[in-house]
């Protein structure tokens, strides 16, 4: 079946400080993959949506110079949260669309904790 | 715009007890519905879906049929287990997928020995 992968699962920083987070479509081509942010016993909030070799397109609030996101090939995009601080502490998950079908396939997420 | 209300939990059930887990759309279109399962510290897992009216998705044990009358895409499951324990979150996207998924705020589901 199709697997997303993410990295890391978890990470720790310091405030002030950039950190990456990769999205990997592990066994077929996402044209399209899709950043969400959970806060606790929250749902699901889509920040912003990307298509390889394209701008993200970001949702109505969310900075796009501080979660600048980058869909460089059809099997990854990255998620780098500039300058992080405290409330940016999240939980962040991906999906990927393959482009010969319509259903998204979800990441395990990404822990982040800005201290 | 598009939006999805499920009930709220926690949801305590005993093993063995009948579940279900409300939900109503209102979306503009026809919408994909889809249930998602969230087992605590992980990621979103696709549970069952349903792309058109009367359809019935299905899947270990659960059931959840797409009634467009009622815009409502209700979870059922006859027999809860321990391991069913998780957060269920209910969903919508325009044109079969293609489209952004709407999610619901989630509900907690604890079954209790």
């Amino acid at each position: 079946g199709a697997v997303v992968s993410q990295h890391p699962s978890r990470v720790i920083c310091k405030s002030g400080t950039s950190v990456k987070i990769e999205c990997r479509s592990l066994d077929f081509q996402a044209t399209t993959m899709f950043w969400y942010r959970q806060f606790p016993k929250q749902s699901l909030m889509l920040m912003a949506t990307s298509n390889e070799g394209s701008k993200a397109t970001y949702e109505q609030g969310v900075e796009k110079d501080k979660f600048l996101i980058n869909h460089a090939s059809l099997t990854l995009s990255t998620l780098t949260v500039t300058s992080a601080h405290p409330e940016d502490s999240s939980f962040y998950i991906c999906s990927a669309r393959d482009g010969d079908r319509s259903e998204q396939y979800f990441g395990p997420g990404t822990r982040l904790t800005v201290t | 715009g598009d939006s999805v209300t499920q009930m709220e939990g926690p949801v305590t059930l005993s093993e063995e007890a009948f579940l279900t887990i409300n939900c109503t759309y209102t979306a503009t279109g026809y919408p994909s519905l889809f249930w998602y399962v969230q087992y605590p510290g992980e990621g979103l897992q696709l549970l069952l879906k349903a792309t058109k009216a009367d359809d019935k998705g299905s899947n270990k044990g659960f059931e959840a049929t797409y009634r467009k009358e009622t815009t409502s895409f209700h979870l059922e499951k006859g027999s809860v287990q321990v391991s069913d324990s998780a957060v269920y979150f209910c969903a919508l996207s325009d044109l079969g997928g293609y489209q952004k998924v709407t999610f619901g705020t989630g509900t907690k589901l604890q079954v209790i020995p």
